[in-house]
């Protein structure tokens, strides 16, 4: 069936640093891609998302390009803040209607000044 | 745009009682809405999905006679836990779409502790 592996975390990084978490799918057919962020309380938002092979999602800094040779979906920002330390899953949705969401296990990420 | 609200946010019960949470979408309507549960410092585990107006389909190991789903409307569906037990303490999170979008917009989540 269809999957998505994460990196395992946490990721600690200094304020200003590069950062990259590593998605990869598993899927038939030809999935859309997800980044959700869960900040320390709080439900999933939507961080970016992807609907098919080479497109880029990006927000608040944070990019995603969908890679269907590599079948992956990394997520990356060039200068991350304190703010956003949070919990980042990797997510695919069948492109058929009413397709649940499946989830990658979670990165934690924390930034520290 | 695209808000789910859940109520209560947190809920504390004794064993053998059931809780009801409430998923709404604010300002569209929801065709599918999904149910899911997480563990801590897990992902989310989607439990069923259900459409307005017909039953809901439930995942592998997930009981439908335990975890009851309503979606008797466009803008709302229920989650009761039938005869909680400490197991069933979670955090459970809805999401909602509409019509053929693949977005999901998440509710901020429901914590059920049951002592």
């Amino acid at each position: 069936g269809d999957s998505v592996t994460q990196m395992e975390g946490p990721v600690t990084l200094s304020e200003e640093a590069f950062l990259t978490i590593n998605c990869t799918y598993t899927a038939t057919g030809y999935p859309s891609l997800f980044w959700y962020v869960q900040y320390p309380g709080e439900g999933l938002q939507l961080l970016l998302k992807a609907t098919k092979a080479d497109d880029k999602g990006s927000n608040k800094g944070f990019e995603a390009t969908y890679r269907k040779e590599t079948t992956s979906f990394h997520l990356e920002k060039g200068s991350v803040q304190v703010s956003d330390s949070a919990v980042y899953f990797c997510a695919l949705s069948g492109n058929q209607a009413g397709t649940a969401l499946i989830f990658g296990k979670g990165t934690t990420l924390s930034v520290s000044s | 745009g695209a808000v789910v609200s859940q109520h209560p946010s947190w809920v504390i019960c004794k064993s053998g009682t059931s809780v009801k949470i409430e998923c709404r979408s604010l300002d569209f309507q929801a065709t599918t809405m999904f149910w899911y549960r997480q563990f801590p410092k897990q992902s989310l585990m989607l439990m069923a999905t259900s459409n307005e107006g017909s039953k809901a389909t439930y995942e592998q190991g997930v009981e439908k006679d335990k975890f009851l789903i309503n979606h008797a409307s466009l803008t709302l569906s229920t989650l009761t836990v039938t005869s909680a037990h400490p197991e069933d303490s979670s955090f459970y999170i809805c999401s909602a779409r509409t019509g053929s979008q693949e977005t999901q917009y998440f509710g901020p989540g429901t914590r059920l502790l049951v002592l």
